[in-house]
């Protein structure tokens, strides 16, 4: 059974600190990398996605990869209290759609 | 730009009854689509997914089963409901390649009593 793994959390970062989001995932063919933060009671919306070993950005985000070791990380600068949510990591499987992990609770207080 | 649209927002349901829950993407063509479902404190597990009218996959064997009549049209049913049927169901579409990122409906949120 190929597994994606996330810390629960909750993790509390302060207003303006750096939010650091890991997860792990056992398939080692597994290419593409997503990242989708799920607000309380609503659906997942996409924050980016990673191919390539190496760190990609977009605004305050931050996804990095590492495909050797497995894991692949998200984090968020100048955390604000509206980016307390749920962060799921995906990750795709040969012949098969995206595997979710359980995501892990960010809580940013002001 | 493309839509996904997905009914109904919540939904009640005994024991027993049927189910069908629907999801329609606008604004793409042959896109492959999927139904995920999240039970509480869960993650997404995935159901079913499609990569062409009448073409369906399923990962998980259980009472449920989904449909594609139309290229942007995805209906997930179930002909008796269990109380373990009860979660956040999600429609989704992506790209052709099943590596392609998924774009979420607003969900179902279904009990079964």
């Amino acid at each position: 059974q190929k597994e994606v793994e996330q810390n629960s959390g909750p993790l509390s970062v302060p207003e303006g600190a750096i939010a650091s989001l890991n997860c792990t995932y056992s398939d080692r063919g597994s290419q593409s990398f997503f990242w989708y933060r799920q607000y309380s009671g609503k659906s997942p919306e996409l924050i980016m996605f990673i191919y390539s070993n190496g760190d990609k950005e977009d605004g305050r985000f931050t996804a990095q990869l590492n495909k050797a070791s497995q894991y692949v990380s998200l984090l968020i600068r100048d955390s604000q209290p509206s980016d307390s949510a749920t962060y799921l990591c995906a990750v795709t499987q040969a012949g098969t759609a995206l595997i979710f992990g359980k995501g892990t609770t960010l809580s940013v207080s002001s | 730009s493309q839509t996904i649209h997905q009914w109904p927002a919540t939904l009640v349901q005994p024991v027993g009854s049927p189910l069908s829950l629907e999801c329609t993407v606008e604004g793409t063509s042959n896109p492959n689509l999927y139904w995920y479902r999240q039970a509480a404190g869960r993650g997404l597990q995935l159901l079913f997914y499609s990569v062409g009218i009448g073409q369906i996959s399923s990962e998980v064997p259980q009472n449920l089963s989904a449909s594609r009549p139309q290229d942007r049209q995805f209906i997930l049913s179930s002909k008796k409901l269990l109380l373990s049927d009860s979660g956040f169901y999600l429609c989704a579409w992506s790209g052709s390649r099943l590596d392609s990122p998924l774009h979420f409906g607003n969900g179902t949120r279904l009990t079964v009593t």
